[in-house]
C-alpha cells in the first residue's frame, strides 16, 4: 500500500460546477500538506500549502486537512476550462525536504 | 530566465546509450531536486543538493544514476546504459531553502 493513495480519475465536471479532490494518507507524522497542479507537459506549480489540520482559502481553491481521518481535500468552485489539469497532493515527510506524492487526479472542465 | 530551466526537453535514446539532462535553477536557489514521473504517477524523489553538497541520493533507482552540481547551480543528471525501464519524466526543481519547490517543464526521455 503506497504511503498517499489518490484516484486518478479522469473526473469530468460541467463549467462551474464545484470539484472536490482527495487524498488520503497513512503516516500520522505527517505535519505539511501541498496541492500542485500539472499541466500537461510541464513541471507541478504549487497551489496550496497547509499545516497540521484545519482549512485555508484562497480565491476560488480551499484545502482542507483532517488529521484525524489522514485525509486532506481540495475544492475548487466555479470551475473554469483552465482549471483542466492534473491535481498533485503532496505531503513533507521524515525530513524537511523530501516530499511524498500522490499518483494525481486528472480533472476535466467541460465548458 | 526567471524560472528553472531544462534541456534537452525530449530525448530518445537506444538501450544502452548514456544520457545526460541538464538542469539550470532560479539564480540564488540553494536547493536543487531531482524526480522521476513515470506515466500517470507522481513524482519519485531522485535526489537532493544543497549548493554543490548532495545531501541525499537515497532515491537514485541503480548505480547507473549518477548526479552533479559542482559550482551549485547547473545541475546534470546521467544516466549509463539505458534500459527500458528508465522511460519517464525528469524533473528538477529548486528552492530557496526547503521552502517552495519550483519546477521545470521536464526532460521526457524515451529509451527504445
Amino acid at each position: 500500500q503506497k504511503e498517499v493513495e489518490q484516484d486518478p480519475g479522469p473526473l469530468s465536471v460541467p463549467e462551474g460546477a464545484i470539484v472536490s479532490l482527495n487524498c488520503t494518507y497513512s503516516n500520522s507524522a505527517f505535519q505539511y500538506f501541498m496541492w500542485y497542479r500539472q499541466y500537461s507537459r510541464k513541471g507541478p506549480e504549487l497551489l496550496m500549502y497547509t499545516y497540521s489540520s484545519g482549512n485555508k482559502e484562497d480565491g476560488r481553491f480551499t484545502a482542507q486537512v483532517d488529521k484525524s481521518s489522514k485525509y486532506i481535500s481540495l475544492f475548487i468552485r466555479d470551475s473554469q476550462p483552465s482549471d483542466s489539469a492534473t491535481y498533485l497532493c503532496a505531503m513533507e515527510g521524515s525530513s524537511n525536504y523530501q516530499l511524498i506524492w500522490g499518483a494525481g487526479t486528472k480533472l476535466i472542465i467541460k465548458p | 530566465g526567471a524560472g528553472v530551466s531544462q534541456s534537452p526537453r525530449y530525448k530518445v535514446a537506444k538501450r544502452g546509450q548514456d544520457v545526460a539532462l541538464r538542469c539550470d535553477p532560479i539564480s540564488g536557489h540553494v536547493s536543487l531536486f531531482w524526480y522521476q514521473q513515470a506515466l500517470g504517477q507522481g513524482p519519485e524523489f531522485l535526489t537532493y543538493f544543497q549548493n554543490e553538497a548532495q545531501l541525499d541520493k537515497s532515491g537514485l533507482p541503480s548505480d547507473r544514476f549518477f548526479a552533479e552540481r559542482p559550482e551549485g547551480s547547473v545541475s546534470t543528471l546521467k544516466i549509463q546504459r539505458t534500459q527500458q525501464e528508465d522511460s519517464a519524466v525528469y524533473l528538477c526543481a529548486s528552492s530557496l531553502n526547503t521552502g517552495e519547490l519550483f519546477f521545470g517543464e521536464g526532460s521526457r526521455l524515451t529509451v527504445l
